[in-house]
C-alpha cells in the first residue's frame, strides 16, 4: 500500500540482538497497530496505539516494545530477540473511529531470528 | 512469498464457479466484522465489512452474510477468478474498541 510502508522487507538476525522494525504511514491516520502472523495463528495484537503517545498492550506483547512520538511513525522494538520472534509483522493503520472501516495493513517484515 | 498458511483449510474451486467462505466469530456482541484477502508475500487487504445491524451486504462479485443466530459470517464470491487465490481472514471488532479479532483464514485455490 502506498500510504503504509513497512522496512525492512526481510531481516535475520542473531539471538539476543535488539531490531527495530519500522512502520510508516501518510494518512496522518490516528491508530496504529503490531501485529504477528505465524503458521496456524493467524494474526495476533502485539501493540496498538490511539495517538501520538498513547500506546497500550495487545495478546503477545512480552519482549516487545514500541514508540509514537509522531503520529506518522510506529516503531517495533524486540529488546533482546529470541527464535520464538521468528515471524511475519505487520503494521496496520486506522483514520476512522471505533466505529469505522477497518485497517489499512503494510507489507510485512518477515524476521528470522538465529 | 512467505508459506503462512501451510495448515489451512483450503477451499478449491473451478474458475468460473462460486465460492462460498465460512468463518465462525467468537464475540456475539461484536458489532462490525470485515473480510480481508491475503495474497502470497502481502498483507491483507479489505475487501467488503459488514455492521451487525445488517444480515447481507454486497460488493462487486463478492457478498458477505451474516448470521448473528448462530455467531456465522460468510464471504460469497462470484464466477471465481485465478486472481482470486488467496488466504482470507474474517475480523470482527466488540463496541467501544477499535481492536479487531481476527480468525485464522481459508486458503482459496482456483483450479484452471
Amino acid at each position: 500500500d502506498a500510504g503504509i510502508t513497512q522496512s525492512p522487507r526481510y531481516k535475520i538476525t542473531e539471538t539476543g540482538r535488539q531490531v527495530t522494525l519500522m512502520c510508516h504511514q501518510t494518512w496522518s491516520h490516528s491508530y496504529m497497530f503490531w501485529y504477528r502472523q505465524d503458521l496456524g495463528h493467524g494474526l495476533r495484537l502485539i501493540y496498538y496505539s490511539a495517538a501520538a503517545d498513547i500506546t497500550d498492550k495487545g495478546e503477545v506483547s512480552d519482549g516487545y516494545v514500541v514508540s509514537r512520538s509522531k503520529t506518522e511513525n510506529f516503531p517495533l522494538t524486540l529488546e533482546s530477540a529470541t527464535r520464538s520472534q521468528t515471524s511475519v509483522y505487520f503494521c496496520a493503520s486506522s483514520g476512522i473511529d471505533r466505529d469505522g472501516y477497518g485497517y489499512t495493513f503494510g507489507s510485512g517484515t518477515r524476521l528470522t531470528v538465529v | 512469498g512467505e508459506s503462512v498458511g501451510l495448515h489451512l483449510p483450503t477451499l478449491s474451486v473451478q474458475e468460473g464457479d462460486n465460492s462460498i467462505i465460512n468463518c465462525a466469530y467468537s464475540n456475539s456482541a461484536s458489532d462490525y466484522f470485515i473480510w480481508y484477502k491475503q495474497e502470497s508475500g502481502k498483507g491483507p487487504q479489505f475487501i467488503i465489512d459488514i455492521r451487525s445491524n445488517m444480515d447481507k451486504r454486497q460488493g462487486q462479485r463478492v457478498t458477505v452474510l451474516l448470521n448473528k443466530t448462530v455467531k456465522h459470517l460468510s464471504l460469497q464470491i462470484a464466477a471465481t477468478q485465478p486472481g482470486d487465490s488467496a488466504v482470507y481472514f474474517c475480523a470482527e471488532k466488540s463496541p467501544g474498541t477499535y481492536k479487531y479479532i481476527f480468525g485464522t483464514g481459508t486458503r482459496l485455490k482456483v483450479l484452471a
